[in-house]
């Protein structure tokens, strides 16, 4: 499988600050990039997907793409305690390969 | 999406037995997928179920410990044969649901919480 590598954490950030995330990948064919949620003891939920260099955002989620560098990011704006979770980037056209995850605090 | 759902969510086996875990899916999917996540790990895939065909095993999974059944195209069954305390893992079927301008997109089942004695 292709090896996807996020940045270590865990990531402690206050309430309503800006948490960054980062992923990187060695596969420079796949074309389809994916962030999840995961709660503690739930299943992965997919909160973005990104195709094409550039951001992405939706509502307080912000995705970055960079083909050429092999790197994909997600900004969570104004964190809430409802944020906290481990976040996993995915990679992959339809078999996906995921990064170990980085699990983020907000601390009220 | 699709609507997903596992049986048994969670399960205590002895060693030596097997297990088959059902994936049901409220509408017909092409492609289905199942994925071992073990203890404070991430998420691997083992196969990919496609109805009509046989699955397709990623590197260090085998149909001897795995096999998988896809009926049709809104159901699949993962068996963990001969189980020992290593395969201790969540199990998750997920699927690939296509709408609009989205596409690879999976979702996942609740996860069926394997522990083996």
């Amino acid at each position: 499988q292709k090896e996807v590598e996020q940045n270590s954490g865990p990531l402690s950030v206050p309430e309503g600050a800006i948490a960054s995330l980062n992923c990187t990948y060695s596969d420079r064919v796949s074309q389809s990039f994916f962030w999840y949620r995961q709660y503690s003891g739930k299943s992965p939920e997919l909160i973005m997907s990104i195709y094409s260099n550039g951001d992405k955002e939706d509502g307080r989620f912000t995705a970055q793409l960079n083909k050429a560098s092999q790197y994909v990011s997600l900004l969570i704006r104004d964190s809430q305690p409802s944020d906290s979770a481990t976040y996993l980037c995915a990679v992959g056209d339809y078999k996906l390969s995921f990064g170990a995850g980085t699990t983020v605090t907000v601390r009220a | 999406s699709a609507v997903i759902s596992q049986k048994p969510s969670r399960d205590i086996c002895q060693r030596g037995t097997s297990l088959t875990i059902q994936c049901q899916v409220d509408s017909q999917v092409t492609m289905m997928f199942w994925y071992r996540q073990q203890p404070g790990q991430s998420l691997t895939l083992i196969a990919t179920a496609n109805q009509g065909s046989e699955a397709t095993y990623e590197s260090g999974f085998v149909i001897d410990k795995f096999p998988i059944s896809r009926p049709n195209l809104t159901f699949s069954t993962l068996t963990v044969s001969n189980m020992s305390p290593e395969d201790s893992s969540i199990y998750l079927c997920s699927v690939e649901d296509r709408e609009g301008n989205s596409y690879n997109e999976q979702f996942f089942g609740p996860g069926t919480r394997l522990t083996v004695l």
